[in-house]
């Protein structure tokens, strides 16, 4: 069970807007830089946001981040088809028990 | 362009070892902290451990789940980054990513190298 909560599926049409939830504690989202990571079937995961809401050279403003206490919300409008991968939350965590780095489970999007 | 090319993986027996490297280029390996991320087949991303950057000391940190069997090392040098495995589990069975880490984030990702602990 991981640290941070995703949920496991989203969906929507394309050219729709989708959001995907990231829950933590105090002791990670709620004291740290969140960042959102998009899987592409096959590759490698790639940054899509840092520092909670910027986007690297090269991401596109459909896509968009976002913080408020313990939880992170990423933000993506208008849904292309090749935009259906698994995305990850993930942050530093400053609990004594666990790793300092900590993933959600993922989310795999489905765009119908 | 900044690359990272991961290599090393097999096929290996539980309690074995094994050493995974990671080649950089386009960037100064030393000024960058880098990690191990890995992937269990079908499964979410897991960290695995860090080395911080020349500033601080080189100095390391480790996952619960692989502390004291796991050991990375670096060699500037060579622009390379390694990951010592050893006592290997059948749960280490993943692909392993070598990671550079940027503004609490990690920037660029290897392509990935798989290792399958299985008798």
């Amino acid at each position: 069970q991981s640290v941070l909560t995703q949920p496991p599926s989203v969906s929507a049409a394309p050219g729709q807007k989708v959001t995907i939830s990231c829950s933590g504690s105090s002791s990670n989202i709620g004291n740290n830089y969140v960042s959102w990571y998009q899987q592409l079937p096959g590759t490698a995961p790639k940054l899509l946001i840092y520092e909670n809401d910027k986007r690297p050279s090269g991401i596109p403003d459909r896509f968009s981040g976002s913080k408020s206490g313990t939880s992170a919300t990423l933000g993506i409008t208008g849904l292309q088809t090749g935009d259906e991968a698994d995305y990850y939350c993930g942050t530093w965590d400053s609990s004594l028990s666990g790793s300092p780095w900590v993933f959600g489970g993922g989310t795999k999007l489905t765009v119908l | 362009e900044v690359q990272l090319v991961e290599s090393g993986g097999d096929l290996v027996q539980p309690g074995g070892s094994l050493r995974l490297s990671c080649a950089v280029s386009a960037f100064t390996l030393s000024d960058h902290y880098m990690h191990w991320v890995r992937q269990a087949p079908g499964k979410g991303l897991e960290w695995v451990g860090r080395s911080r950057n020349k500033a601080n000391g080189y100095t390391t940190d480790y996952a619960a789940s692989v502390k004291g069997r796991f050991t990375i090392s670096r060699d500037d040098s060579k622009n390379s980054l390694y990951l010592q495995m050893n006592s290997l589990k059948t749960e280490d069975t993943a692909m392993y990513y070598c990671v550079r880490g940027y503004n609490y984030a990690y920037d660029y990702w290897g392509q990935g190298t798989l290792v399958t602990v299985s008798s």
